[in-house]
């Protein structure tokens, strides 16, 4: 059974800083890793998918890395902008493609 | 840009009592899944679909549940006795087939709430 887990749980920042967070998972087995991010009253929104050890995404002011050996994933907000205030969500994926999830980050970004 | 859909966007019903929750999942898609979020607890897996047929489904899923694609566009959740416990976010998503399920993006639609009383 996999167990994905999210830190910190919430997280208060001003405008302008710069952020970020960590989605550990069993390193056994692994085959993906998913990041979302989900504002109140909206359907998630998929981030990124990555698989290779070493992987790094960016989109935009957001990035993502990879280490499927220690099994963690780090996301990365520079310059935090009040609408990037949400949750962000982590999982991972069995080889049959069920998503498990983490227990989200939520991020308020004050202007 | 295409999107999941789901209606309706809130539902109460009381318990004992069968609903339907539904979706239209994007169009060229071909796995289908339910997940659900209790409040304060994490989102997690109901059940995948593909090709006409259950593919995966989680201990929670019971004789409770069903799912039915019944036509080309939607995809539903039936629970046939709703119970107090069944109250959640109830979320529809899609991923097209690559080939490589397990880093196929699944995308998500806004979510039902359910509530049982």
């Amino acid at each position: 059974i996999l167990n994905v887990e999210q830190s910190p749980q919430s997280l208060h920042v001003q405008e302008g800083d710069s952020t970020n967070f960590t989605c550990s998972f069993p390193s056994s087995n692994f085959y993906a890793l998913h990041w979302y991010r989900w504002e109140t009253a909206k359907s998630p929104e998929a981030l990124f998918v990555m698989t290779l050890n070493g992987d790094e995404k960016k989109k935009g002011r957001i990035s993502a890395t990879l280490n499927t050996k220690e099994g963690y994933s780090y996301l990365y907000i520079k310059g935090s902008q009040p609408e990037d205030s949400a949750t962000y969500l982590c999982a991972s994926s069995s080889n049959t493609g069920k998503l498990i999830f983490g227990q989200g980050t939520t991020l308020q970004v004050k202007p | 840009e295409p999107e999941v859909t789901q209606t309706p966007s809130h539902q109460v019903t009381q318990m004992g009592q069968e609903v339907i929750l539904r979706c239209v999942p994007i169009s060229n898609h071909l796995y289908f899944y339910w997940y659900r979020q209790i409040l304060g607890q994490k989102v997690e897996f109901l059940v995948s679909f593909y090709n006409n047929e259950i593919s995966e489904k989680s201990e929670i899923f019971d004789d409770q549940f069903s799912v039915e694609r019944p036509d080309g566009s939607n995809f539903t959740l039936k629970i046939r006795s709703t119970k107090l416990e069944d109250s959640a976010m109830y979320f529809c998503a899609s991923s097209f087939d690559s080939g490589r399920g397990f880093s196929d993006t699944q995308y998500f639609g806004p979510g039902t709430r359910l509530t049982v009383l």
